[in-house]
């Protein structure tokens, strides 16, 4: 059974740093994996998707990675700014299709 | 698109009533996905549909929950009777079937049972 795992469970950091954001998984036969952002009291938004044939995916100040032999992935945010506090979150589907999620990252990102 | 949409936003409802979600999936996606999140158990599958047939509903929590696909446009989430315990923000979801896509979730129903 597929296993994800996210650290740290929750981050707070001055505005304009970079940071690293990590995942792991269990199994590593997987075809892609996708991140997540879910503001409070919000629905889930899809960051970025990354196939199992890439190595990284960039959107804007986020870049994401993957390695499928070690089993992570990792979500870089360049710059942070306050409105990058969220709830982000990691996903991997199994063989039947199923969404498998980590337990989120809590990033807090004081002015 | 105006992406997967779930009603109602927000249920109240007293314990021992029945409660309907509805989600209506992005055109064209084949794979629907019911999941539930909770402070304490995060994010879980309920029930998997694909082309608007029931593949997995292991994670249907036991009978008075129950879910259907009767056409690809739309899915219902029904708890009958309800219970406190079944308090929490229901997400509907939808993708096509492969590789290359991603799953676009809806808003969330936010049910509280008292």
């Amino acid at each position: 059974k597929q296993e994800v795992t996210q650290i740290p469970a929750a981050l707070s950091v001055p505005e304009g740093e970079n940071l690293v954001l990590n995942c792991s998984f269990t199994d590593s036969a997987i075809y892609n994996l996708q991140w997540f952002r879910q503001d409070p009291g919000k629905g889930l938004t899809s960051l970025l998707l990354i196939q199992s044939s890439q190595r990284e995916q960039t959107s804007g100040r986020l870049n994401a990675s993957l390695d499928k032999s070690s089993g992570r992935s990792t979500l870089y945010i360049a710059a942070s700014q306050p409105g990058d506090s969220a709830t982000y979150l990691c996903a991997v589907p199994n063989a039947g299709n199923m969404l498998t999620f980590g337990g989120g990252t809590r990033l807090m990102v004081k002015p | 698109d105006a992406g997967v949409i779930q009603s109602p936003r927000h249920e109240v409802t007293e314990m021992g009533q029945e409660v309907t979600l509805r989600c209506k999936p992005i055109s064209g996606h084949n794979s629907l996905f019911w999941y539930r999140q909770t402070m304490m158990r995060g994010l879980e599958l309920l029930i998997y549909f694909n082309n608007n047939v029931p593949i997995d509903d292991s994670g249907m929590p036991e009978d008075r929950f129950s879910a259907k696909m009767p056409n690809a446009s739309f899915s219902t989430l029904k708890i009958q009777p309800s219970e406190p315990r079944d308090s929490a923000v229901y997400f509907c979801a939808s993708s096509w079937t492969g590789s290359d896509y991603g799953y676009t979730f809806g808003s969330g129903t936010r049910l509280t049972v008292v």
